[in-house]
């Protein structure tokens, strides 16, 4: 049975560090990766999605990496604001459709 | 519309109740699925559709839990005599049937049951 797993639960710097968010996950035969952010009392915005095939994506300031082989996928990102305080989430699926999560990271940014 | 939208986003129910949650997906997405997320937790999968069948429900925690797509557009999640453990974010996600099959999420229904 798939599981994932967040590291840590939560986070909290100061405004523009650089910071590594991480996701782990114990059954390497995935179908897509993708990070999700989450404001309170909101629903999920797309961040990232991850093919199996590939090995990071990038949009702007975030950049997602995946390794496959051991179960790993973090998300940096870069000289952190203020407006970037959230749950980020990050969620696999296997081949089949439905979306297994962790249970995220809490990230407070500092101003 | 441009994105997935659900209705009611906040519903207060008393034990007992029974409550209907509506999701709209993305025009022309064939999948439909719905998550739970409890308070602290990440979403949870409860159910899937592809058009009008319920190909997996095997994420519905018990009987009291329905979900229907009857013309492959429209969803409704049903939970008859809701308990307090219902109390959640009820999420709802559309996507295409090809790759990368990305899932579109909706703003959720905040259920709490008194």
């Amino acid at each position: 049975k798939q599981e994932v797993t967040q590291i840590p639960a939560a986070l909290s710097v100061p405004e523009g560090e650089n910071l590594v968010l991480n996701c782990s996950f114990t059954d390497s035969a995935i179908y897509n990766l993708q990070w999700f952010r989450q404001d309170p009392g909101k629903g999920l915005t797309s961040l990232l999605l991850i093919q199996s095939s590939q090995r990071e994506q990038t949009s702007g300031r975030l950049n997602a990496s995946l390794d496959k082989s051991s179960g790993r996928s973090t998300l940096y990102i870069a000289a952190s604001q203020p407006g970037d305080s959230a749950t980020y989430l990050c969620a696999v699926t296997s081949g089949t459709y439905k979306y297994i999560f962790g249970t995220g990271t809490r990230l407070k940014v500092l101003a | 519309g441009a994105g997935v939208s659900q209705s009611p986003r906040y519903k207060v129910a008393k034990r007992g109740q029974d409550v209907a949650l509506r999701c709209d997906p993305i025009s022309g997405h064939v999948s439909l699925f719905w998550y739970q997320q409890a308070l602290g937790q990440g979403p949870e999968f409860l159910t899937y559709f592809q058009n009008e069948a319920q190909l997996d429900k095997s994420g519905l925690p018990s009987d009291r839990f329905f979900a229907e797509r009857p013309e492959g557009s429209v969803s409704t999640l049903k939970i008859q005599r809701t308990q307090q453990e219902d109390s959640a974010v009820y999420l709802c996600a559309s996507s295409l049937e090809r790759l990368p099959n990305e899932q579109f999420f909706g703003p959720g229904t905040r259920l709490t049951v008194l």
